[in-house]
């Protein structure tokens, strides 16, 4: 069975104090690890896919990076428009298509 | 582009009744998802769909909950005799590839 755990559950930032959230993961096979951002209300909007260990994504401020046990996204010198819960997915090999989900990281970035 | 659309955005119903969620995916793509988010949890897989093969149900909690896609496009969510436990943000997905992306959600309180 595909796991997910995210840390640290709940993070606050003052703005431009930059800091890492970790998705930890067991995947019999990893077809994909998946990064999204949740507003309050909102549905989830996709960042990034990494496929393979040592692969790295970035956007903006963020960067995602991936091992064979766990992912890393890391946030430089956030902005209060950053506050968001953000949450990881990986989709087995095994697991068809559907994605199994951490229960996300609420970052809060403060002016 | 349209994204993915859901419809209502909020339902509030009384235990036992039947209700009917919707989705239209984005414009192309093959493959639709369902998935619930309730409080204090992660998002849950229920439901997969892809073209025009039998849709893969492992994810439903219950007989209470089915599912169809019609046209290899519109998706409805039916869930029958609601319980109180069913009350959560029902989130639809669609994909080309592997990047899902998800809609708004349907907000469903079971009184």
């Amino acid at each position: 069975e595909d796991q997910v755990t995210q840390s640290p559950e709940a993070l606050r930032l003052q703005e431009g104090e930059s800091s890492s959230l970790n998705c930890s993961y067991t995947v019999s096979g990893l077809r994909g690890l998946f990064w999204y951002r949740q507003d309050p209300g909102k549905g989830p909007e996709f960042l990034f896919t990494l496929y393979s260990a040592g692969e790295e994504k970035e956007k903006e401020r963020l960067k995602a990076t991936l091992t064979k046990k766990e992912s890393f996204l890391h946030i430089t010198a956030p902005k209060p428009e950053d506050s968001a819960t953000y949450l990881c997915a990986v989709q087995g090999l095994s697991s068809a298509r559907q994605l199994t989900f951490g229960s996300g990281t609420q970052l809060t970035v403060l002016p | 582009g349209a994204g993915v659309s859901q419809s209502p955005s909020n339902k509030v119903t009384e235990k036992g009744k039947d209700v009917e969620l919707r989705c239209d995916p984005i414009s192309g793509h093959t493959a639709l998802y369902w998935y619930r988010q309730s409080l204090g949890q992660g998002l849950e897989f229920l439901i997969y769909f892809q073209g025009n093969s039998a849709p893969d149900k492992s994810g439903l909690p219950s007989d209470r909950f089915s599912a169809e896609r019609t046209g290899g496009s519109v998706s409805t969510l039916t869930i029958q005799r609601t319980q109180q436990e069913d009350s959560a943000v029902y989130l639809c997905a669609s994909s080309h590839g592997d990047t899902q992306y998800f809609g708004p959600g349907t907000r469903l309180t079971v009184l």
